[in-house]
């Protein structure tokens, strides 16, 4: 049974600050992985993705990736409370990606003014 | 370029009815997956469909049903609907399998 596996949170951030949002998986094989961002009642919106060991910058969003650990993260700088949401880590298995991604639950965050 | 679209938005049915969900992807995808997401839960996979064949399924029973249109547009149909089905239902489309999926805004389905 593939598992993604986060901290429910609630996660709180003062706004400014870095929010440091973490994930783990199960299936060793494993090549793609994602960060979603989902509003409440919304439907997930694709924030970062990648692919290789180390770090992906894009705008204030850094992903990084350690395959020897099964390990992902999601950095958000200087966090603004537009960024308050629920994250949601996906992973695309080692079934060549015909099984769907497979998700985390999700990781609560709340940015405070 | 319009993004993943899905149709109706909210339903509400009977227990015991049947009901069918659309999803048109977004321009140049070419594959088409369904995800069940329960409150407070990830999306769980349903199943996969490329080349308008189904590829893969999670688990879910076969009153889980879909077709992908040769134009790549795509329908779920869930038979003999149960209280549990009641959740937010999201297609998701990519270019290929295994690549970057961008969802739809849902279709919220109660059961009741």
């Amino acid at each position: 049974q593939k598992e993604v596996e986060q901290n429910s949170g609630p996660l709180s951030v003062p706004e400014g600050a870095i929010a440091s949002l973490n994930c783990t998986y199960s299936d060793r094989g494993s090549q793609s992985f994602f960060w979603y961002r989902q509003y409440s009642g919304k439907s997930p919106e694709l924030i970062m993705f990648i692919y290789s060991n180390g770090d992906k910058e894009d705008g204030r969003f850094t992903a990084q990736l350690n395959k020897a650990s099964q390990y992902v993260s999601l950095l958000i700088r200087d966090s603004q409370p537009s960024d308050s949401a629920t994250y949601l880590c996906a992973v695309w298995g080692s079934g060549g990606g015909a099984d769907g991604l497979t998700f985390g639950k999700g990781t609560h965050l709340i940015i405070q003014p | 370029d319009a993004g993943v679209t899905q149709s109706p938005t909210h339903l509400i049915k009977t227990r015991g009815q049947q009901v069918t969900l659309r999803c048109s992807p977004k321009s140049g995808h070419d594959t088409v997956s369904w995800y069940q997401q329960a409150l407070g839960q990830g999306p769980q996979f349903i199943f996969q469909y490329y080349e308008e064949e189904e590829r893969q399924r999670g688990n879910f029973p076969d009153r889980f049903s879909g077709h992908q249109f040769p134009n790549y547009s795509s329908e779920l149909n869930v038979n003999a609907l149960l209280l549990g089905d009641s959740a937010l239902y999201l297609c998701a489309s990519s270019l290929g399998i295994n690549t970057e999926a961008f969802f739809g805004q849902g279709t919220r389905l109660t059961v009741v």
